[in-house]
């Protein structure tokens, strides 16, 4: 069975610190790893990854896929609370057009 | 660009009636949308891969019948959530990826969140 698996499943830091949110996954036919943040309602695009080792970056978030591990990290430095939200990540297979999200980690930015 | 809009946002309704969620991409074409669901503090789950012009796949364990899905045109889908019951309250979901492009990024709605009394 394909799985998708988030750590932690909540995080409380402060303000300024730096955070890094793990996905681990478990799928035949792996083709590509996203990034999505969710605040209040519908997730939002972060990343895409399909190699390994290739850092993504956009601003203080960046992301790497480890293909041989099976696993990606989103890092985020500098944190402020408008980071917080939970931060989902999905998978795409090559046997079809779906994604499956893992459990997703709830973030929470203290000031 | 790439916005995708669902219809109602929140809808509150009786316990045996039916309840239909449009999403449309407004400004690109998706021959694929999915339909996702989430409950409260949990992620969100595959309910179903919407095609254009022929039948949706579901994912294991949704019922079809249930949740009757149409996608009529290259920038609309619905999902109709038959006779309805309080444990269909959720939050549903759609997601669609821009046929013009090759790339797999999903745009996602804003959500439709339901309440079966």
């Amino acid at each position: 069975e394909d799985k998708v698996v988030q750590s932690p499943l909540s995080l409380v830091v402060h303000e300024g610190d730096t955070v890094t949110l793990n996905c681990s996954y478990e799928v035949t036919n792996f083709r590509s790893l996203l990034w999505y943040k969710q605040e209040k309602k519908a997730p939002t695009f972060l990343f895409m990854l399909t190699s390994s080792g290739i850092e993504k970056k956009s601003g203080r978030l960046s992301s790497i896929l480890d293909k041989k591990e099976l696993f990606s990290i989103l890092n985020i430095t500098a944190t402020q609370t408008g980071d917080s939200a939970v931060y989902l990540c999905a998978v795409g297979l090559n046997t079809g057009n779906q994604f499956y999200f893992g459990t997703g980690t709830s973030l929470t930015v203290i000031p | 660009g790439a916005v995708v809009s669902q219809h109602p946002s929140r809808v509150i309704c009786k316990s045996g009636t039916s309840v239909k969620i449009e999403c449309r991409s407004l400004d690109f074409q998706a021959t694929t949308m999915f339909w996702y669901r989430q409950f409260p503090k949990q992620s969100l789950m595959l309910m179903a891969t919407s095609n254009e012009g022929s039948k949706a796949t579901y994912e294991q364990g949704v019922e079809k019948d249930k949740f009757l899905i149409n996608h009529a045109s290259l920038t609309l889908s619905t999902l109709t959530v038959t006779s309805a019951h309080p444990e269909d309250s959720s939050f549903y979901i759609c997601s669609a990826r821009d046929s013009g492009r090759d790339e797999e990024t999903q745009y996602f709605g804003p959500g439709t969140r339901l309440l079966v009394l």
